[in-house]
Protein backbone atom coordinates (compact mmCIF):
# COMPACT_ATOMS: atom_id res chain seq x y z
CA UNK A 1 0.00 0.00 0.00
CA UNK A 2 1.79 3.14 -1.03
CA UNK A 3 -0.91 5.62 0.14
CA UNK A 4 0.12 9.15 -1.46
CA UNK A 5 2.85 9.59 -3.61
CA UNK A 6 4.60 12.56 -5.15
CA UNK A 7 6.92 12.74 -8.26
CA UNK A 8 9.40 14.74 -8.80
CA UNK A 9 11.07 13.97 -4.98
CA UNK A 10 13.02 17.35 -6.00
CA UNK A 11 13.63 19.87 -8.88
CA UNK A 12 15.69 22.59 -9.94
CA UNK A 13 13.45 24.61 -12.85
CA UNK A 14 14.66 27.70 -14.66
CA UNK A 15 12.56 30.53 -14.75
CA UNK A 16 9.57 30.63 -16.91
CA UNK A 17 9.59 27.20 -17.58
CA UNK A 18 6.24 24.99 -17.31
CA UNK A 19 6.80 22.30 -14.34
CA UNK A 20 4.13 19.90 -13.51
CA UNK A 21 4.33 18.00 -9.84
CA UNK A 22 2.03 14.81 -9.84
CA UNK A 23 0.40 13.44 -7.26
CA UNK A 24 -1.44 9.69 -6.75
CA UNK A 25 -3.10 8.49 -4.00
CA UNK A 26 -4.33 5.05 -3.83
CA UNK A 27 -6.92 4.79 -0.92
CA UNK A 28 -10.23 5.94 -2.84
CA UNK A 29 -10.19 9.83 -1.37
CA UNK A 30 -12.14 11.86 -2.39
CA UNK A 31 -10.92 15.32 -1.01
CA UNK A 32 -7.09 16.35 -2.20
CA UNK A 33 -4.85 19.50 -1.43
CA UNK A 34 -2.11 20.90 -2.59
CA UNK A 35 0.23 22.87 0.06
CA UNK A 36 3.24 24.99 0.10
CA UNK A 37 5.64 24.91 2.95
CA UNK A 38 8.18 27.78 3.50
CA UNK A 39 10.65 27.89 6.47
CA UNK A 40 8.88 30.35 8.98
CA UNK A 41 5.37 29.71 7.62
CA UNK A 42 2.50 27.28 8.16
CA UNK A 43 1.85 24.58 5.07
CA UNK A 44 -0.17 27.20 2.62
CA UNK A 45 -3.10 25.64 0.55
CA UNK A 46 -2.41 26.26 -3.19
CA UNK A 47 -5.61 24.47 -4.63
CA UNK A 48 -8.37 21.88 -3.15
CA UNK A 49 -10.46 19.38 -5.05
CA UNK A 50 -13.98 18.18 -3.01
CA UNK A 51 -14.11 15.26 -5.33
CA UNK A 52 -13.16 13.87 -8.81
CA UNK A 53 -14.08 16.52 -11.25
CA UNK A 54 -14.27 19.68 -9.13
CA UNK A 55 -11.77 21.99 -7.87
CA UNK A 56 -11.23 24.97 -5.78
CA UNK A 57 -8.96 27.66 -4.89
CA UNK A 58 -6.78 28.00 -1.56
CA UNK A 59 -5.13 31.02 -0.05
CA UNK A 60 -2.30 31.08 -2.67
CA UNK A 61 -3.47 30.66 -6.08
CA UNK A 62 -2.00 32.58 -8.10
CA UNK A 63 0.49 31.07 -10.73
CA UNK A 64 -0.37 27.64 -10.15
CA UNK A 65 -3.46 25.21 -11.45
CA UNK A 66 -4.93 22.00 -11.00
CA UNK A 67 -6.96 19.38 -12.47
CA UNK A 68 -9.06 16.75 -11.08
CA UNK A 69 -10.20 13.85 -14.13
CA UNK A 70 -10.26 10.95 -11.71
CA UNK A 71 -10.17 9.78 -7.74
CA UNK A 72 -6.34 9.43 -7.94
CA UNK A 73 -4.80 11.55 -9.63
CA UNK A 74 -4.33 15.53 -8.38
CA UNK A 75 -1.74 17.22 -10.65
CA UNK A 76 -0.46 20.88 -9.71
CA UNK A 77 0.89 22.65 -12.76
CA UNK A 78 3.16 25.79 -12.71
CA UNK A 79 2.66 27.64 -15.99
CA UNK A 80 5.84 30.04 -15.84
CA UNK A 81 7.68 29.73 -12.58
CA UNK A 82 9.29 32.36 -10.68
CA UNK A 83 11.74 31.89 -8.02
CA UNK A 84 8.97 32.98 -5.52
CA UNK A 85 7.73 29.31 -5.94
CA UNK A 86 10.87 28.10 -4.75
CA UNK A 87 9.32 25.77 -2.10
CA UNK A 88 8.39 22.73 -0.79
CA UNK A 89 5.15 21.28 -2.10
CA UNK A 90 2.96 18.63 -0.31
CA UNK A 91 -0.19 16.81 -1.94
CA UNK A 92 -2.27 15.36 0.86
CA UNK A 93 -5.56 13.30 0.85
CA UNK A 94 -8.86 12.82 2.79
CA UNK A 95 -11.63 10.42 2.89
CA UNK A 96 -13.55 13.86 2.63
CA UNK A 97 -14.13 17.47 3.03
CA UNK A 98 -16.35 17.40 5.63
CA UNK A 99 -16.60 17.46 9.38
CA UNK A 100 -15.54 14.59 11.57
CA UNK A 101 -12.23 13.41 12.18
CA UNK A 102 -10.94 13.06 8.30
CA UNK A 103 -7.94 13.38 8.96
CA UNK A 104 -5.55 14.62 5.74
CA UNK A 105 -2.67 11.85 4.49
CA UNK A 106 0.22 13.33 2.86
CA UNK A 107 2.59 12.76 0.43
CA UNK A 108 6.25 12.88 0.68
CA UNK A 109 6.90 16.49 -0.88
CA UNK A 110 8.11 18.00 -3.84
CA UNK A 111 11.46 20.13 -3.46
CA UNK A 112 11.12 22.54 -5.80
CA UNK A 113 13.73 25.17 -6.75
CA UNK A 114 13.46 28.17 -9.43
CA UNK A 115 16.24 29.85 -10.43
CA UNK B 1 -7.58 37.71 9.36
CA UNK B 2 -7.04 34.26 10.33
CA UNK B 3 -4.18 33.04 12.86
CA UNK B 4 -2.77 30.41 14.50
CA UNK B 5 0.38 30.88 17.15
CA UNK B 6 2.45 28.33 18.17
CA UNK B 7 5.97 28.85 20.35
CA UNK B 8 8.81 29.11 17.46
CA UNK B 9 11.20 26.17 19.52
CA UNK B 10 11.38 24.61 22.75
CA UNK B 11 13.50 22.28 24.70
CA UNK B 12 12.86 19.44 27.05
CA UNK B 13 15.12 16.93 27.99
CA UNK B 14 14.48 12.56 27.58
CA UNK B 15 12.06 11.21 29.70
CA UNK B 16 10.61 14.53 30.60
CA UNK B 17 6.72 15.63 30.26
CA UNK B 18 6.41 19.07 27.34
CA UNK B 19 3.35 20.90 26.38
CA UNK B 20 2.72 22.57 23.35
CA UNK B 21 0.66 25.53 22.92
CA UNK B 22 -1.70 26.64 19.85
CA UNK B 23 -4.04 29.95 20.24
CA UNK B 24 -6.21 30.44 17.38
CA UNK B 25 -8.66 32.89 15.46
CA UNK B 26 -10.17 31.36 12.78
CA UNK B 27 -13.60 32.50 10.83
CA UNK B 28 -15.28 29.62 12.06
CA UNK B 29 -14.27 26.36 14.21
CA UNK B 30 -14.72 22.42 12.89
CA UNK B 31 -12.05 20.73 14.67
CA UNK B 32 -8.71 21.36 15.61
CA UNK B 33 -5.84 18.76 14.19
CA UNK B 34 -2.39 18.01 15.79
CA UNK B 35 0.51 16.60 13.58
CA UNK B 36 3.53 15.88 13.60
CA UNK B 37 6.90 16.42 11.30
CA UNK B 38 10.19 15.10 11.36
CA UNK B 39 12.54 17.46 9.28
CA UNK B 40 12.56 16.64 5.83
CA UNK B 41 9.28 14.24 5.93
CA UNK B 42 5.86 14.96 5.50
CA UNK B 43 3.53 15.69 8.40
CA UNK B 44 1.94 13.18 10.10
CA UNK B 45 -1.66 13.10 12.06
CA UNK B 46 -1.20 12.93 15.92
CA UNK B 47 -5.08 13.99 17.35
CA UNK B 48 -8.39 15.66 16.61
CA UNK B 49 -10.43 17.81 19.08
CA UNK B 50 -13.61 19.38 18.33
CA UNK B 51 -15.26 19.25 21.99
CA UNK B 52 -13.33 20.91 25.02
CA UNK B 53 -11.61 18.68 27.29
CA UNK B 54 -8.77 16.43 26.68
CA UNK B 55 -8.22 13.23 24.38
CA UNK B 56 -5.61 10.85 25.80
CA UNK B 57 -3.52 8.62 23.08
CA UNK B 58 -0.90 6.96 24.72
CA UNK B 59 1.80 9.31 25.92
CA UNK B 60 0.16 12.51 23.92
CA UNK B 61 -2.48 13.99 24.47
CA UNK B 62 -4.39 17.04 23.57
CA UNK B 63 -6.77 19.47 24.82
CA UNK B 64 -9.49 22.02 24.06
CA UNK B 65 -10.89 24.85 24.69
CA UNK B 66 -13.28 26.35 22.25
CA UNK B 67 -14.48 29.33 24.24
CA UNK B 68 -10.94 30.75 24.51
CA UNK B 69 -9.43 29.59 21.07
CA UNK B 70 -6.56 27.61 22.73
CA UNK B 71 -5.26 24.29 22.62
CA UNK B 72 -2.20 22.21 24.10
CA UNK B 73 -0.21 19.11 23.26
CA UNK B 74 1.33 17.25 25.83
CA UNK B 75 3.98 14.66 25.24
CA UNK B 76 5.03 12.50 28.14
CA UNK B 77 7.90 10.43 28.89
CA UNK B 78 9.84 11.69 25.99
CA UNK B 79 11.84 9.89 23.51
CA UNK B 80 14.92 11.26 21.70
CA UNK B 81 12.76 10.20 18.11
CA UNK B 82 9.76 12.90 19.51
CA UNK B 83 12.74 15.79 18.33
CA UNK B 84 10.07 17.07 15.49
CA UNK B 85 8.11 19.79 14.32
CA UNK B 86 4.34 19.78 15.85
CA UNK B 87 2.21 21.41 13.58
CA UNK B 88 -1.29 22.68 15.30
CA UNK B 89 -4.06 23.34 12.62
CA UNK B 90 -7.79 24.66 12.84
CA UNK B 91 -10.50 23.60 10.20
CA UNK B 92 -12.61 26.36 9.42
CA UNK B 93 -15.92 27.24 8.46
CA UNK B 94 -15.01 26.10 4.92
CA UNK B 95 -13.74 23.19 5.79
CA UNK B 96 -10.15 24.19 4.90
CA UNK B 97 -7.47 23.82 7.53
CA UNK B 98 -5.32 26.87 8.56
CA UNK B 99 -1.97 25.51 9.81
CA UNK B 100 0.58 27.82 12.36
CA UNK B 101 4.26 27.63 11.74
CA UNK B 102 5.13 24.43 13.73
CA UNK B 103 6.79 24.25 16.88
CA UNK B 104 9.96 22.21 16.72
CA UNK B 105 10.85 20.38 19.57
CA UNK B 106 14.45 20.10 20.42
CA UNK B 107 15.15 16.87 23.09
CA UNK B 108 18.56 16.24 24.83
CA UNK B 109 19.75 13.76 26.51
Amino acid sequence: IAGITQAPTSQILAAGRRMTLRCTQDMRHNAMYWYRQDLGLGLRLIHYSNTAGTTGKGEVPDGYSVSRANTDDFPLTLASAVPSQTSVYFCASSDSMAGGHNEQFFGPGTRLTVL
Amino acid sequence: GQNIDQPTEMTATEGAIVQINCTYQTSGFNGLFWYQQHAGEAPTFLSYNVLDGLEEKGRFSSFLSRSKGYSYLLLKELQMKDSASYLCAVRDSNYQLIWGAGTKLIIKP
